[in-house]
């Protein structure tokens, strides 16, 4: 079983839709959840993250974390077609001796077409 | 105020030749990551290092492969007798050391090697 688990889509939908990506994980340990943006061919990009369970808000962009369920979202509202891309999950045990080593999701692809 | 760079962007190398690969961190930066994604996968973890000193390799390969981060200068990824199973996009982050923003992973466009 992969520690995180991200269905791959891909994922298309209207531009001014909500968009809504899934992550589940399986490591008790993991404190901090990162969701990166990834341009095709190019280098991820952080969006945002949160340290254990809630949620954060930035812009047009929601992430959520319930540490109860293990699992992990992130959402996006009026969504452009600039936002097509994959978008990653990740996270973080910060602590012990996997401190700095992110895992990573697999990606979900989106396309937000006009 | 320039983000991670690595170089070169693009590496084609023959089978058994050496592949070298270097990140220069974001200034103020000292914690480097290195990454792999390989074509259908995710991004897994390969190494993370501090000036002149290994932190974790866990997710190296145990033959071929090395990295360092030398007090001057880039950090380099090597990768030695390449085969064709190396050809993957090599991404570089880096970090602060220290303060609230020390979780936070900032990544490199990255070096595709092509193995032919």
């Amino acid at each position: 079983q992969k520690e995180v688990e991200q269905d791959p889509g891909p994922l298309s939908v209207p531009e001014g839709a909500i968009v809504s990506l899934n992550c589940t994980y399986s490591n008790s340990a993991f404190q901090y959840f990162m969701w990166y943006r990834q341009y095709s061919r190019k280098g991820p990009e952080l969006l945002m993250y949160t340290y254990s369970s809630g949620n954060k808000e930035d812009g047009r962009f929601t992430a959520q974390v319930d540490k109860s369920s293990k699992y992990i979202s992130l959402f996006i509202r009026d969504s452009q077609p600039s936002d097509s891309a994959t978008y990653l999950c990740a996270s973080l045990n910060a602590g012990g001796t996997s401190y700095g080593k992110l895992t990573f999701g697999q990606g979900t692809i989106l396309t937000v077409h006009p | 105020n320039a983000g991670v760079m690595q170089n070169p962007r693009h590496l084609v190398r023959r089978r058994g030749q050496e592949a070298r690969l270097r990140c220069s961190p974001m200034k103020g930066h000292s914690h480097v990551y290195w990454y792999r994604q390989l074509p259908e996968e995710g991004l897994k973890f390969m190494v993370y290092l501090q000036k002149e000193n290994i932190i974790d390799e866990s997710g190296m390969p145990k033959e071929r492969f090395s990295a360092e981060f030398p007090k001057e200068g880039p950090s380099i990824l090597r990768i030695q007798q390449v085969v064709r199973g190396d050809s993957a996009a090599y991404f570089c982050a880096s970090s602060p050391a220290s303060g609230v923003t020390r979780n936070e992973q900032f990544f490199g466009p990255g070096t595709r090697l092509t193995v032919l």
